[in-house]
């Protein structure tokens, strides 16, 4: 597609409830990110794919956190048992491989999913 | 790690007046900056990055930002700002050049007024 597209854009969820977000990155894009924007934050770094390859979720705040990319394109990322802590826009980012070498900076951010844990 | 402060959370300002962003960060051997913005219901846009080179770098919609070392600052400018600026801004800072896992400032809310 021709932006990072995330679903849903909005999300609200009972205390405990399960929720998946959707990241379809731009196509060929090799590298994904997740971050989160708590309100009036800014975003921080939550996990990173190369392809389908998880190499970096040292920024996922607990283990109810999980997120995939199995085919190396479309992600997830699921919150289980959610917490009210958890409210917040969640933003994915690809950017394409070729730049990365340049050091050129091609992140391509998607409009974010906003959860809200009632 | 690497941070970020932005010293302004809100600035209001009237059209066709400048406008300065001050973002500061945390002194390291290699930095590399960058000033994002967020319009209402989209997502983060590149304004602007300092890999390497000449300090002064500029970038869309006629911003531009000053890397100063010894006062570990970035701070972004736009000598005439329009209504279509209106908009939150952030200061990122990485550690690689790639953009790879950068640190964010809180964000400063920038209101341009007729």
């Amino acid at each position: 597609g021709a932006g990072v597209s995330q679903s849903p854009r909005y999300k609200v969820a009972k205390r405990g409830q399960d929720v998946a977000l959707r990241c379809d990155p731009i196509s060929g894009h090799v590298s994904l990110f997740w971050y989160q924007q708590a309100l009036g934050q800014g975003p921080e770094f939550l996990t990173y794919f190369q392809n389908e390859a998880q190499l970096d979720k040292s920024g996922l705040p607990s283990d109810r956190f999980f997120a995939e990319r199995p085919e190396g394109s479309v992600s997830t990322l699921k919150i289980q048992r959610t917490q009210q802590e958890d409210s917040a826009v969640y933003l994915c980012a690809s950017s394409h491989p070729g730049q990365e070498k340049s050091g050129a900076n091609v992140l391509t951010f998607g409009a974010g999913s906003r959860l809200t844990v009632l | 790690a690497q941070s970020v402060t932005q010293l302004d959370s809100q600035v209001p300002v009237f059209e066709e007046a400048p406008v300065e962003l001050r973002c500061n960060y945390s002194s390291s051997v290699s930095v590399y900056l960058f000033w994002y913005v967020q319009y209402p219901n989209q997502g983060l846009q590149l304004l602007l990055k300092y890999l390497s080179g000449s300090t002064l770098v500029k970038g869309i919609n006629g911003f531009e930002a000053e890397f100063n070392k010894s006062q570990t600052s970035f701070h972004l400018r736009k000598p005439s700002v329009h209504i279509s600026d209106t908009a939150e801004y952030f200061c990122a800072v990485s550690d690689r050049p790639d953009d790879y896992k950068l640190s964010f400032g809180a964000g400063t809310t920038v209101t341009v007024r007729a």
